[in-house]
C-alpha cells in the first residue's frame, strides 16, 4: 500500500538523549515535511526538503536537524532531546509545487523526560 | 505572511444536522489553495476537500462543502447531515501555489467537533 511509514509509533526518551524520527514514502514524492503537533498550537513546520540533495528550515527548526540523501528518506534528528520537545510528529509529502494536498503519515508520539 | 484563523476551538452539533467550521486566512501569494483535514482520536489525519483560489465555484466532497469567500478571505467547512463519525478535530490549512519560496502548509490551530446524538 502507497504511504508513508514512520517510526517507531512512539517513544518515551531521556532528556539528553539523541533520537532519529524515520520518515519513508513509497509514492516517489519530490517534497517532504516534518511538523509536530500541540495541543492549541496546531501543526507547525519543523524542516522542509522540496527535493533530494535539498532541505530548509520551517517554522520552529531549533533544535532538530534532517537529511535528504534520496527521495524516500526523511529522517528527523533530535541531538539533545528537551522535554519542550514532546509532541506528536508527523511527517508529510506531496508531489510538488501546485495543487497538491499532503499525504501524512500516522505520527509518532514522543514523550521527554 | 501567511496565517490561518480557525476561531472555534470547539463546537457541537446534533446528528443529522448541519455545522459550519469557521476558516479565515491570509496570504501574499496571488494563487493558492485552501484544504480541510480530519483528525479523529486515532490521530491520522484525512484530508477532505480543497479550495482553489482560481476556482469559480465551491468545492464538494459529498457530505462536505466549502464556502469560499475570497474577498472576505474565509474558507469555511460545511458539513451536512451529522454523523456520529464526523466527531473529530478539524483543520484548515493553506499553501501557496507555484510558489518559490517553499510549498509547505500553513495550518489553523483546529476545531474539535462533537456529534451528539
Amino acid at each position: 500500500i502507497a504511504g508513508i511509514t514512520q517510526a517507531p509509533t512512539s517513544q518515551i526518551l531521556a532528556a539528553g538523549r539523541r533520537m532519529t524520527l524515520r520518515c519513508t514514502q513509497d509514492m516517489r514524492h519530490n517534497a517532504m515535511y516534518w511538523y509536530r503537533q500541540d495541543l492549541g498550537l496546531g501543526l507547525r513546520l519543523i524542516h522542509y526538503s522540496n527535493t533530494a540533495g535539498t532541505t530548509g528550515k520551517g517554522e520552529v527548526p531549533d533544535g532538530y536537524s534532517v537529511s535528504r540523501a534520496n527521495t524516500d528518506d526523511f529522517p528527523l534528528t533530535l541531538a539533545s532531546a528537551v522535554p519542550s520537545q514532546t509532541s506528536v510528529y508527523f511527517c508529510a509529502s506531496s508531489p510538488a509545487l501546485g495543487a497538491y494536498g499532503y499525504t501524512f503519515g500516522s505520527g509518532t508520539r514522543l514523550t521527554v523526560v | 505572511a501567511q496565517k490561518i484563523t480557525q476561531t472555534q476551538p470547539g463546537m457541537f452539533v446534533q446528528e443529522k444536522e448541519a455545522v459550519t467550521l469557521d476558516c479565515t486566512y491570509d496570504t501574499s501569494d496571488p494563487s493558492y489553495g485552501l484544504f480541510w483535514y480530519k483528525q479523529p482520536s486515532s490521530g491520522e489525519m484525512i484530508f477532505l476537500i480543497y479550495q482553489g483560489s482560481y476556482d469559480q465555484q465551491n468545492a464538494t466532497e459529498g457530505r462536505y462543502s466549502l464556502n469560499f469567500q475570497k474577498a472576505r478571505k474565509s474558507a469555511n467547512l460545511v458539513i451536512s447531515a451529522s454523523q456520529l463519525g464526523d466527531s473529530a478535530m478539524y483543520f484548515c490549512a493553506m499553501r501557496g501555489l507555484f510558489s518559490n519560496t517553499g510549498n509547505q502548509f500553513y495550518f489553523g490551530t483546529g476545531t474539535s467537533l462533537t456529534v451528539i446524538p
